[in-house]
């Protein structure tokens, strides 16, 4: 059984910095990408992050490009998020989720984390 | 990048009603569309990928078509658990973007 799970949410002051992380089971994570969508309260799903199962391809959304960096340990089938000068508007749960495939476009996301809630405030 | 624009945004109706959810890309996506649906205070579900085939374990009653730019999510007879947000996703370039989201309540 594919399991995903998320971790590292807390409450965060403007500019702060965080890492989320995504601890998998279940399938050979090496061969999947893997996607952190996110989605602030009352709002839709938004992809910001994405990454390839050898991790040599990365894409971020523009809302996060230069403060985020998503990456992989592939010994450890975990999956991270580091998010760096973090703003009010980047408030959301972020989910961690499988792609169907090796690359994260002609895909879909297959199975999803139950999330992780991420607050910047002061 | 794609926009993706789903219709309508909400809708009310009775179980056993048949709902029709449209969603269409601002350019070509060919067959890159899945559909999920998301309940209240859980993760998005993955429903329909490659815009008509049914993701394991998903009732029959769920079905997706359309190619190109348009594309629709049928249930053939609303049920009780099907009462939800739904969300169409291109997966043909990044940012693989999602609709804005269709949120089915009870009439």
């Amino acid at each position: 059984e594919v399991q995903l799970l998320e971790s590292g949410g807390v409450l965060v002051q403007p500019g702060g910095s965080l890492r989320i992380s995504c601890a998998t089971s279940g399938f050979t994570f090496s061969s999947y990408a893997m996607n952190w969508v996110r989605q602030a309260p009352g709002k839709g799903l938004e992809s910001v992050s994405a990454i390839s199962g050898t991790g040599a391809n990365t894409y971020y959304a523009d809302s996060v490009k230069g403060r985020f960096t998503i990456s992989r340990d592939n010994s450890k089938h975990t999956l991270y998020l580091q998010m760096n000068g973090l703003r009010a508007e980047d408030t959301a749960i972020y989910y961690c989720a499988k792609v169907s495939g090796s690359y994260y476009i002609h895909n879909s996301l297959d199975h999803w984390g139950q999330g992780t809630l991420v607050t910047v405030s002061s | 990048d794609i926009q993706m624009t789903q219709s309508p945004s909400s809708l009310s109706a009775s179980v056993g009603d048949r709902v029709t959810i449209t969603c269409r890309a601002s350019q070509t996506i060919t067959n890159y569309l899945n559909w999920y649906q998301q309940k209240p205070g859980k993760a998005p579900k993955l429903l329909i990928y490659s815009a008509s085939t049914l993701q394991s374990g998903v009732p029959s009653r769920f079905s997706g078509s359309g190619s190109g730019t348009d594309f629709i999510l049928t249930i053939s007879s609303l049920q009780p658990e099907d009462f939800a947000t739904y969300y169409c996703q291109q997966g043909y370039s990044t940012p693989c973007s999602f609709g804005q989201g269709t949120k089915v309540e009870i009439k």
